[in-house]
């Protein structure tokens, strides 16, 4: 147990629909980074937040948004699914902002969304 | 683009050691190194980072090049479950940190 905790493990969904997705840190990590990974594409950064602020943006469609709270965790919103964001979704944790390369993330175990 | 050049597999007996090797020629003066693994069916997990030095962990060793351009992950003695894929990223700081993951080496472990 890496302390990140994502929900829900498994979702399947029709396409057009929008699903949510759910990440709680690792106690006293105020970053969170959601990432996509796909077969063809590998791990995707999409999204970075710091302490309820967005920090950086990756390749994270219009159609997918994102948020944190101030409890700090965070949820992963997509929106007018396609059958090509059937991926697995990860979620990563860390102290700091980013701001050093020493910056070290913490992964969750991962929601796999299936859209039919 | 990862900026890192990885070989796509390797394979390695139990109970042995296993250098995994990473190319990162247009490495910064600022950029650490770090690597993590993907166990099947698991997510990414942090192993080990470095930024000049060689690094020793519970879990392995980075070996670092004195130019910086290329670096070494060192698993002492390879088991059953070090099989996984190995991801070696390279990361400044800043504004535009983000771990950038390319294809990784995808270690087999023969028993």
């Amino acid at each position: 147990d890496s302390g990140v905790t994502q929900t829900p493990k498994h979702l399947i969904t029709a396409t057009g629909q929008r699903v949510t997705l759910r990440c709680s840190p690792r106690s006293g990590d105020l970053s969170v980074y959601w990432y996509q990974q796909s077969l063809d594409q590998g791990l995707q950064f999409l999204i970075q937040y710091y302490n309820g602020e967005e920090r950086a943006k990756g390749n994270i469609l219009e159609r997918f948004s994102a948020q944190q709270f101030p409890d700090l965790h965070s949820e992963l919103n997509l929106s007018s699914l396609e059958l090509g964001d059937s991926a697995l979704y990860f979620c990563a944790s860390s102290p700091a902002g980013g701001n050093s390369g020493a910056n070290v993330l913490t992964f969750g175990a991962g929601s796999r969304l299936t859209v039919l | 683009d990862a900026k890192t050049t990885q070989p796509n597999s390797m394979e390695s007996n139990e109970e042995e050691p296993v250098h995994l090797p990473c190319n990162h020629s247009t490495i910064s003066g600022t950029d650490y190194i770090h690597w993590y693994r993907q166990l099947p069916s698991q997510g990414p997990e942090y192993v080990i980072h470095g930024l000049t030095s060689n690094v020793n962990n519970r879990m392995a060793s980075l070996a670092i090049a004195e130019d910086r351009k290329s670096s070494t992950l060192i698993l002492h003695r390879a088991t059953l479950r070090d099989a996984a894929v190995y991801y070696c990223i390279r990361t400044g700081g800043g504004s535009n940190y983000k771990l950038t993951f390319g294809k990784g080496t995808l270690l087999t472990v023969n028993p």
